[in-house]
């Protein structure tokens, strides 16, 4: 199956700080999701950015699908934004529509 | 939009017991997908249904587990003669017909299995 890498594994950050959170994947994909799991479990979507780039007030996230990474920026982070950040993708072939290949998230901790 | 709603949050359970969860999809989403997540991992994906036909199931689920969706709305998965590698949080998530967004994914707040 495809490889879901993530880095960094682990992030500590005091509020205010920005940050980079990278995912490389191995093959050609159609979907790609950026996820926060709040400590609670919820996975609460950030994107969907199979490519290009969006922004969603404080996060920014940009897809290279030709090189096969993607970048989620967090600016002026804050408490509430602690948590696991999972990136996912679905392949573009042979493979069930939706059928999502999680990488193994980085733990963001954000100190007041 | 009330989103994905899974019950019950939370199941204790002894090993051998049969336990059962159930998700309540996005009502207009006709895709279904059940995951699994233990500690330190990304979910791990067990099976997939479109409308009430279950189109594919993962190599993870042994024939102990079973899910259905009887009437192409809400799920259930049965976990039969649990076992304590079965301690996870069991997500469930849905999508509906690839539309101007894509294929987004939505999760619901997951089930907590414990196996004692």
């Amino acid at each position: 199956g495809i490889q879901v890498e993530q880095s960094p594994p682990d992030l500590i950050l005091q509020e205010g700080a920005n940050s980079t959170l990278r995912c490389n994947f191995s093959d050609s994909v159609n979907n790609l999701q950026w996820f926060h799991q709040n400590p609670w479990g919820q996975l609460i979507n950030l994107f969907y950015i199979p490519s290009g780039t969006k922004q969603n007030g404080r996060l920014s996230a940009t897809t290279v699908a030709t090189e096969r990474y993607s970048l989620l920026y967090i600016s002026s982070s804050q408490t509430t934004d602690s948590g696991v950040y999972f990136c996912a993708v679905e392949l573009d072939r042979g493979s069930t529509l939706g059928r999502l290949y999680f990488g193994r998230g980085t733990q963001l901790t954000v100190w007041p | 939009d009330t989103g994905v709603s899974q019950d019950p949050r939370h199941k204790i359970t002894k090993r051998g017991q049969n336990v059962t969860f159930r998700c309540d999809p996005i009502s207009e989403h006709n895709r279904l997908y059940w995951y699994r997540q233990t500690l330190g991992q990304g979910p791990e994906f067990l099976t997939y249904f479109q409308n009430e036909a279950q189109l594919e199931k993962s190599r993870l689920l042994s024939d102990r587990f079973s899910a259905e969706r009887p009437k192409g709305s809400f799920s259930t998965l049965e976990i039969q003669r649990t076992e304590q590698g079965d301690s996870a949080m069991y997500l469930c998530a849905s999508s509906a017909h690839p539309g101007h967004s894509g294929n987004t994914i939505y999760f619901g707040e997951g089930s907590w299995l414990t196996v004692v």
